[in-house]
C-alpha cells in the first residue's frame, strides 16, 4: 500500500483482555515505531525496531507491553491484561533509515472498559 | 533535545497566511527543526524541517531566525482542511536519533 496501515482502527477491550495491534509499514522501511497517544496530549515514544530488531523498548510503560517484528516489515504490539489505562491511540511510524522523516499511520483506538 | 514551546491554539480565516511560531532557544548546532501537524482522528502528518537555511515545499514554508531560536510555519494560503494541531519538534540529525518527542502543539482553526 501506499502509506502505512494499521489494524483495526478500533478496540474495546475488557479490562484483564489481551489485545493484538497491527502495523503494516511502508514496503522497504528499515525503520518501524510505535507511539501512545492519550487524550489531548501528544503522541509519546513506546518503542523502536530496526528491521526486526527491537533496538529501544524504553518507552513500554510496562511488561504487560510487547511489540515485535519477526520478518522485519509486519509490526504486532500487544497489550496483555489491559487497564484502563491503557485507553489510548496507539500510532505506527515507519521510516526508510534512521527516522529522519517519519510516516505515521492513522491509529488504532483503544478503549478498555 | 532542546525543548520547544508553542502557543495553544490561534484561529486564522480561510484564504489568509498562517503563521505559527515556535520557541526552541536551549537548541544546539547539530539539532534540526521539523513540523508535523495531525487532523482529528488522523496520525501525525510530516510537513516540513530545516537546520539553518529557511526552507519551503509544496505546504509550506519555515523560517528559522539567525540565532535558530525559534521560527515560523507558514502556510500561505490556509483552507478549512489545514484545521490541526501542528508541532514543532527539535532533534538531532544522525541515526542514533530517531525518536520524536512531540509536545501539545498548536491548535490552528482556520475559520471560513
Amino acid at each position: 500500500g501506499a502509506g502505512v496501515s494499521q489494524s483495526p482502527r478500533y478496540k474495546v477491550a475488557k479490562r484483564g483482555q489481551d489485545v493484538a495491534l497491527r502495523c503494516d509499514p511502508i514496503s522497504g522501511h528499515v525503520s518501524l515505531f510505535w507511539y501512545q497517544q492519550a487524550l489531548g496530549q501528544g503522541p509519546e515514544f513506546l518503542t523502536y525496531f530496526q528491521n526486526e530488531a527491537q533496538l529501544d523498548k524504553s518507552g513500554l510503560p510496562s511488561d504487560r507491553f510487547f511489540a515485535e517484528r519477526p520478518e522485519g516489515s509486519v509490526s504486532t504490539l500487544k497489550i496483555q491484561r489491559t487497564q484502563q489505562e491503557d485507553s489510548a491511540v496507539y500510532l505506527c511510524a515507519s521510516s526508510y533509515r534512521g527516522g529522519l522523516v517519519a510516516f505515521f499511520g492513522q491509529g488504532t483506538r483503544l478503549t478498555v472498559v | 533535545d532542546a525543548k520547544t514551546t508553542q502557543p495553544p491554539s490561534m484561529d486564522c480565516a480561510e484564504g489568509r497566511a498562517a503563521n505559527l511560531p515556535c520557541n526552541h532557544s536551549t537548541i544546539s548546532g547539530n539539532e534540526y527543526v521539523y513540523w508535523y501537524r495531525q487532523i482529528h482522528s488522523q496520525g501525525p502528518q510530516y510537513i516540513i524541517h530545516g537546520l539553518k537555511n529557511n526552507e519551503t515545499n509544496e505546504m509550506a514554508s519555515l523560517i528559522i531566525t539567525e540565532d535558530r531560536k525559534s521560527s515560523t510555519l507558514i502556510l500561505p494560503h490556509a483552507t478549512l482542511r489545514d484545521t490541526a494541531v501542528y508541532y514543532c519538534i527539535v532533534r538531532a540529525g544522525g541515526g542514533s536519533n530517531y525518536k520524536l518527542t512531540f509536545g501539545k502543539g498548536t491548535l490552528l482553526t482556520v475559520n471560513p
